[in-house]
């Protein structure tokens, strides 16, 4: 099957930081990728729709200044929290749908955790 | 009001139980999909509806998509310890390019 990798696994950093989280599809070229939240216990929440080469769709209530979202390849999308505050702690997971599968299949990568102190 | 009712939220069994979620909706969807989390990991797809009244199976776990293409379910036959995990349905809609995810079945299978 498909094959998403995401980077770094984990992060810890300080409040007013910001940090890049890259997601990468390693056998297929994706020219839409999805970000998605998730919080302990719950499904996924949806945060934008990344299309390589235009601007990020983000759903209601997401702050695009707060989440940056660059899809510079079709193989490249990044998520950069800026000015990262303890409540952006959360599991951080991408997704990519294969142009090749007719049925909107998304392959998930293994997320990240980020933890703001 | 959610777009598709994924229940139950919490299922605790002990092993070689069967098992069955559901994921229901008043809309109608053009594929379903059916993915598997385990903590502190990404959703691993299992399985991909397409068609009004289809079943697939997979090993021990079979899935169904209704007639009217509105609601599925995933059986699990005698349950085992490694299907423990976040169960999530995914729904695609014509006109949409998001997919449209249930709420979640935590799973947990005791030996």
């Amino acid at each position: 099957g498909a094959v998403v990798s995401q980077h770094p696994s984990w992060v810890i950093c300080k409040s007013g930081t910001s940090v890049k989280i890259e997601c990468r599809s390693l056998d297929f070229q994706a020219t839409t990728m999805f970000w998605y939240r998730q919080f302990p216990k719950q499904s996924l929440m949806l945060m934008a729709t990344s299309n390589e080469g235009s601007k990020a769709t983000y759903e209601q209530g997401v702050e695009k200044d707060k989440f940056l979202i660059n899809h510079a390849s079709l193989t490249l999308s990044t998520l950069t929290v800026t000015s990262a505050h303890p409540e952006d702690s959360s599991f951080y997971i991408c997704s990519a749908r294969d142009p090749g599968q007719v049925n909107y299949e998304q392959y998930f990568g293994p997320g990240t955790r980020l933890t703001v102190t | 009001t959610q777009l598709l009712e994924q229940s139950p939220q919490f299922l605790s069994i002990q092993e070689g139980e069967n098992l069955t979620v559901y994921c229901n909706s008043s809309s109608v969807f053009s594929s379903l999909q059916w993915y598997r989390q385990e903590p502190g990991e990404g959703p691993v797809l299992l399985v991909t509806v397409v068609t009004g009244g289809e079943v697939k199976k997979l090993k021990r776990l079979t899935f169904q998509f209704g007639d009217a293409r509105k609601d599925s379910s995933l059986h699990i036959t005698a349950a085992q310890p490694g299907d423990t995990g976040l169960y999530l349905c995914a729904g695609a809609r014509e006109g949409y390019s998001t997919l449209t995810f249930g709420k979640g079945t935590m799973l947990l299978v005791s030996p």
